[in-house]
């Protein structure tokens, strides 16, 4: 059984420019959460997909988007990225959409310069 | 709408004794409530939750917690600390529709030896 895995691990980018984070989810998990964590601060919830559908959102503006695939796995999309949108992005997956169930990822740390 | 206050931002503790980290909760509806821990460039791992069954919670590593409604709170405790519980440690809770978790800001937790 495979654990959870975001791509990649670490990232600098521009600001303004476009990004897309990937996450595999755990074997037999249909669903995937996104947090940002930002430095010093507790992870806080983007969105969450089940079954290639966005099944909730948090404070979070237009320029944060998601998908997620067939294989139930996931890929957020920010773009014109902003300063403030360095952090550490963590995608969780669980089975249905309970979050007493989600098992975290490794998470990847943006960096916008 | 749910929250959790985290009372402490950082803790410290000599090798061997008690462990206490506080955490209440602000939740509309019965909560679950959960602990986690994260160590330094790792993602989230589940400590512990709670899920309305017993008041007392065990979990891994020798952690426990208790769920006080009266009190709103839902403290994490280990009897002995060791030098490996050195990590952020972050309270969450889920509410309606338990989609996502609302996480506290967290506690870093520090071990003298």
């Amino acid at each position: 059984e495979t654990g959870v895995t975001q791509s990649p691990t670490h990232l600098i980018k521009t600001r303004g420019q476009q990004v897309t984070l990937r996450c595999s989810s755990q074997s037999g998990h249909n669903t995937v959460s996104w947090y940002q964590q930002a430095l010093g601060q507790g992870p806080q919830f983007i969105f969450q997909y089940y079954r290639e559908e966005e099944n909730g959102r948090g404070n979070f503006p237009p320029r944060f988007s998601g998908l997620q695939f067939p294989n139930y796995s996931s890929e957020l999309n920010v773009n014109a990225l902003e300063l403030d949108d360095s952090a550490l992005y963590l995608c969780a997956s669980s089975l249905g959409d309970d979050s007493t169930e989600a098992f975290f990822g490794q998470g990847t740390r943006l960096t916008v310069v | 709408a749910q929250s959790v206050t985290q009372l402490g931002s950082h803790v410290s503790v000599s090798e061997g004794a008690l462990v206490l980290l506080r955490c209440n909760y602000s939740s509309s509806v019965p909560p679950y409530l959960f602990w986690y821990v994260q160590y330094p460039n790792q993602g989230l791992q589940l400590l512990l939750k709670y899920t309305s069954a017993a008041t007392l919670v065990k979990g891994i590593n020798g952690f426990e917690a208790e769920f006080k409604k009266s009190e709103t709170s839902f403290h994490l405790t280990k009897p002995s600390a060791h030098m490996s519980d050195a990590a952020e440690y972050f309270c969450a809770v889920s509410g309606t529709g338990r989609r996502a978790l609302t996480f506290g800001s967290g506690t870093r937790l520090q071990v003298q030896p």
